[in-house]
């Protein structure tokens, strides 16, 4: 079946280091992919997506690109902030079909 | 401009209790959505609805049901509460049917059944 698999967490990161967040899916056809984020107490959010094989999404620096050959669409960011820290979940979604199908979620912590 | 907004925020029932939990969507969005956030793990699909009717459902038991008013609004009812029913239940909503996928999510109703 359709699925999505990200690197499990907690991640913990220091100001200004490198992220990536690894995912991976397992789909027929061409979904689309998102990453959304939740911060401590508000709802989960869009951070970014891509429709199509070797789009890339970006938002508030971080960045994906869609690798249709590898079925990913890990996480990157050049330098994080400790504002970043967060749950973050990739994502799939068939045009045909009505659900976004998540993965479990990984917590990033960020430092001072 | 008020995001998606739902009721109760927190709320504890015992098992075999009913609970209904609501949900008004971003003013103009059509479409309402419901998951269900197990401790730990990522939203589950349960239900989509637009214009009224149902779009889609996800793989829930017969216990939970929705419905979507004149107005957009939502609620979500759930039958016969089980313990592993504990969970935060988002409502998220969208402009139009066809799901693109860039959903709105409210903050959620946390569910602890006992």
């Amino acid at each position: 079946g359709n699925s999505v698999t990200q690197m499990e967490g907690p991640v913990t990161l220091s100001e200004e280091a490198f992220l990536t967040i690894n995912c991976t899916y397992t789909a027929t056809g061409y979904p689309s992919l998102f990453w959304y984020v939740q911060y401590p107490g508000e709802g989960l959010q869009l951070l970014l997506k891509a429709t199509k094989a070797d789009d890339k999404g970006s938002n508030k620096g971080f960045e994906a690109t869609y690798r249709k050959e590898t079925t990913s669409f890990h996480l990157e960011k050049g330098s994080v902030q400790v504002s970043d820290s967060a749950v973050y979940f990739c994502a799939l979604l068939y045009s045909s079909a009505s659900k976004i199908i998540f993965g479990s979620g990984t917590r990033l912590s960020i430092r001072p | 401009d008020a995001g998606v907004t739902q009721s109760p925020t927190h709320l504890i029932k015992t098992r075999g209790q009913h609970v209904t939990l609501r949900c008004s969507p971003i003013s103009g969005h059509k479409s309402v959505s419901w998951y269900q956030q197990v401790l730990g793990q990522g939203p589950q699909f349960i239900f989509q609805y637009y214009e009224k009717e149902e779009r889609g459902r996800g793989n829930f038991p017969d216990r939970f049901s929705a419905r979507q008013f004149p107005n957009y609004s939502s609620e979500l009812n759930v039958n016969a509460l089980l313990l592993g029913d504990s969970a935060l239940y988002l409502c998220a909503s969208s402009f139009s049917s066809g799901n693109t996928g860039e959903l709105f999510f409210g903050e959620g109703s946390r569910l602890t059944v006992l």
